[in-house]
């Protein structure tokens, strides 16, 4: 099936830097969502994206979708401790119901 | 969006017995569906549930192990049958109304001992 590659699996960073997370794939999207879950919750999402080039925030969040529709970013700026969570991006391919893929998340930690 | 709740939050169960999940949105929504989260792992879904038809299943996952109802527009189970160590994970139930956006559930933490 398709795949949507996130990586690295895990980032650490210091609270007040920024990061950037990439999520890449072989296959053209129409839309890409970006969710966060943090322990014991389900998915919450932070961002939809529906057409290439599209960039969209939320707070300190950005996220953009990418001009060749198979990829796209999440930038949080000044980071705080509570950004630790799984960041997920998510893509649903053309056609009428098509269900989404997921990405396997990148873990965000957050050193205060 | 909907608000989604799943009952019950976290069970632990005995190997060979069923537990059934629920799932209520807080309004009617186009498509309902469930999905699996082994631990650690990203999220696998297991089908969609239809609205007073048979649930469409991904591929690995049968209706005799996952059998799936949704009566109506807002409220769908899943049934995980027979249990088995390999069931331990977080069953999510999620919604859209075809406005491309998903939600999710908070989740069923099961434990199979």
């Amino acid at each position: 099936g398709q795949q949507l590659n996130q990586s690295p699996q895990s980032m650490f960073i210091q609270e007040g830097e920024d990061v950037s997370m990439n999520c890449t794939s072989s296959s053209i999207f129409n839309t890409w969502l970006w969710y966060k879950q943090e322990p014991g919750e389900g998915p919450v999402l932070l961002i939809a994206l529906y057409k290439a080039g599209e960039l969209t925030s939320n707070g300190r969040l950005t996220a953009q979708f990418g001009i060749t529709r198979k990829d796209s970013f999440l930038n949080i700026s000044a980071s705080i401790p509570s950004d630790v969570g799984i960041y997920f991006c998510a893509g649903r391919l053309p056609g009428a119901n098509s269900k989404l893929t997921f990405g396997k998340g990148i873990t965000l930690s957050v050193r205060p | 969006s909907a608000v989604i709740s799943q009952k019950p939050s976290r069970d632990i169960c005995q190997r060979g017995t069923s537990l059934t999940i629920q799932c209520q949105v807080d309004s009617q929504v186009t498509m309902m569906f469930w999905y699996r989260q082994q631990p650690g792992q990203s999220l696998t879904l297991i089908a969609t549930a239809n609205q007073g038809s048979e649930a469409t299943y991904e591929s690995g996952f049968v209706i005799d192990k996952f059998p799936i109802s949704r009566p109506n527009l807002t409220f769908s189970t899943l049934t995980v049958s027979n249990m088995s160590p390999e069931d331990s994970s977080i069953y999510l139930c999620s919604e859209t109304t075809g406005q491309e956006t998903q939600y999710f559930g908070p989740g069923t933490r099961l434990l199979v001992l």
